[in-house]
């Protein structure tokens, strides 16, 4: 059974960096790549970035200079780090896998639950 | 960035109705469009790629249509577990963007 899992620090304080961990299980980052998306309390979905089953990334050019995503794949983790964060990075964040076996199609077929972040003094 | 606009925000419909959401993208996307059902408190589900292909475990109420930039999802016989917000997403081209989203309410 795929499954993903977001685990957070909950609150953080504003110009402080963020650090979030996705745990998946069922399949295997080597082969499939797990997108970051977010949503801000009662707004819509945010594409935030993308680590590739090779390693590679891709990032959302808006947040690109405080963004960063990398992974280990014997934990089966991937981590989200972003900094200088704002108000405005108050959100729920997801992580969800891409659903082409070694490949990219750029949408996402299984979400985590997500972990609420929360930026305030 | 393309953006999508799905024009309605929210709706009320009644139990049994069918229902129509419709997805303009800025530009031509070639049916590269996913659909996602979220409901209060949950992550979003994704219920429809590439337009018209419905994952499964989805119920067969639910179908895509469209092409070029426009795009619907359609419930037929609307039921209570389907009260939720939609999301369309296109991924023809990066970043990959939302609709703004379509709430179904009850009346």
């Amino acid at each position: 059974q795929v499954q993903l899992k977001e685990s957070g620090p909950g609150l953080v304080a504003p110009s402080q960096s963020l650090s979030i961990t996705c745990t998946v299980s069922g399949f295997s980052l080597t082969s499939y790549g797990v997108h970051w998306v977010r949503q801000p309390p009662g707004k819509g979905l945010e594409w935030l970035g993308v680590i590739w089953a090779g390693g590679s990334t891709n990032y959302n050019s808006a947040l690109m200079s405080r963004l960063s995503i990398s992974k280990d794949n014997s934990k089966s983790q991937v981590f989200l780090k972003m900094n200088s964060l704002q108000t405005d990075d108050t959100a729920m964040y997801y992580c969800a896998r891409d659903p082409l076996y070694y490949g990219n199609y750029w949408y996402f077929d299984v979400w985590g639950a997500g972990t609420t972040v929360t930026v305030s003094s | 960035d393309i953006q999508m606009t799905q024009s309605s925000s929210s709706f009320s419909v009644s139990l049994g109705d069918r229902v129509t959401i419709t997805c303009k993208a800025s530009e031509d996307i070639y049916n590269r469009l996913a659909w996602y059902q979220q409901k209060p408190g949950n992550a979003p589900r994704l219920l429809i790629s590439g337009a018209t292909s419905l994952e499964t475990g989805v119920p067969s109420r639910f179908s895509g249509s469209g092409s070029g930039k426009d795009y619907t999802l359609s419930i037929t016989s609307l039921q209570t577990e389907d009260v939720a917000t939609y999301y369309c997403q296109q991924y023809w081209s990066t970043p990959p963007t939302f609709g703004g989203g379509t709430k179904l309410e009850i009346k």
